[in-house]
């Protein structure tokens, strides 16, 4: 199985400030990499696909980048509305397979 | 619109067994690979198992091979898993959602709770 280390677990940031979390693939993934946003009582969103394009829809200021096995994402500007959990998730094997999530809160 | 709906959910013994059920619209189902991701309580998502469009492929996470069955009526536009001999560590929101990868489009979701 291809495990995803994502980084921090918890992030505490204030409005306004840039936000990076990051996703290291077990192997070579290529660029199939996802980002998504869950809240409480919501379906996951997609946000970022393929490593680095935003999802229709998605507010610019969240970005994603990388490629192999490093990855990471921006959010440029976090706003009140970003507080969520974050997960990357690969697909260019079987299981797929996501990060432990990386839970942001605002300061 | 893709609209996908859960039900099935529950509280169930160990050992018991539940089937949840996906109804899928706004797509064409009988071509679309549909997956079960299930969000672990205090820990993450984990995907669970897949099935091909015509039925006739599925695929399973290690933690629920021989346990859960995946499967689908195609006229009813409606995935199904069933699952036995659960587990406590079988607890969490169940989550449909709509392939290929990426995954754009999820259910809202259905819980399950194993526990005596």
């Amino acid at each position: 199985d291809t495990q995803m280390t994502q980084s921090p677990s918890s992030l505490s940031a204030s409005v306004g400030d840039r936000v990076t979390i990051t996703c290291q693939a077990s192997q070579d993934i290529k660029k199939f990499l996802n980002w998504f946003q869950l809240k409480p009582g919501k379906a996951p969103k997609l946000l970022i696909y393929d490593k680095s394009n935003l999802e229709t829809g998605v507010p610019s200021r969240f970005s994603g980048s990388g490629s192999g096995t490093h990855f990471t994402f921006i959010i440029s500007s976090l706003q009140p509305e970003d507080v969520a959990t974050y997960y990357c998730q690969q697909y260019d094997t079987l299981p797929i397979t996501f990060g432990q999530g990386t839970r942001l809160e605002i300061k | 619109e893709v609209h996908l709906v859960e039900s099935g959910g529950g509280l169930v013994q160990p050992g018991g067994s539940l089937r949840l059920s996906c109804a899928a619209s706004g797509f064409n189902f009988s071509t679309s690979w549909m997956h079960w991701v299930r969000q672990d309580p205090g820990k993450g998502l984990v995907w669970v198992s897949r099935i091909k469009g015509d039925g006739t492929m599925t695929t399973y996470a290690d933690s629920v091979k021989g346990r859960f069955s995946i499967s689908r009526d195609n006229a009813k536009n409606t995935v199904y898993l069933q699952m036995n001999s659960l587990r406590v560590e079988d607890t969490a929101m169940y989550y449909c959602v709509k392939g290929p990868n990426p995954f754009r489009n999820w259910g809202q979701g259905t819980p399950v709770t194993v526990s005596t």
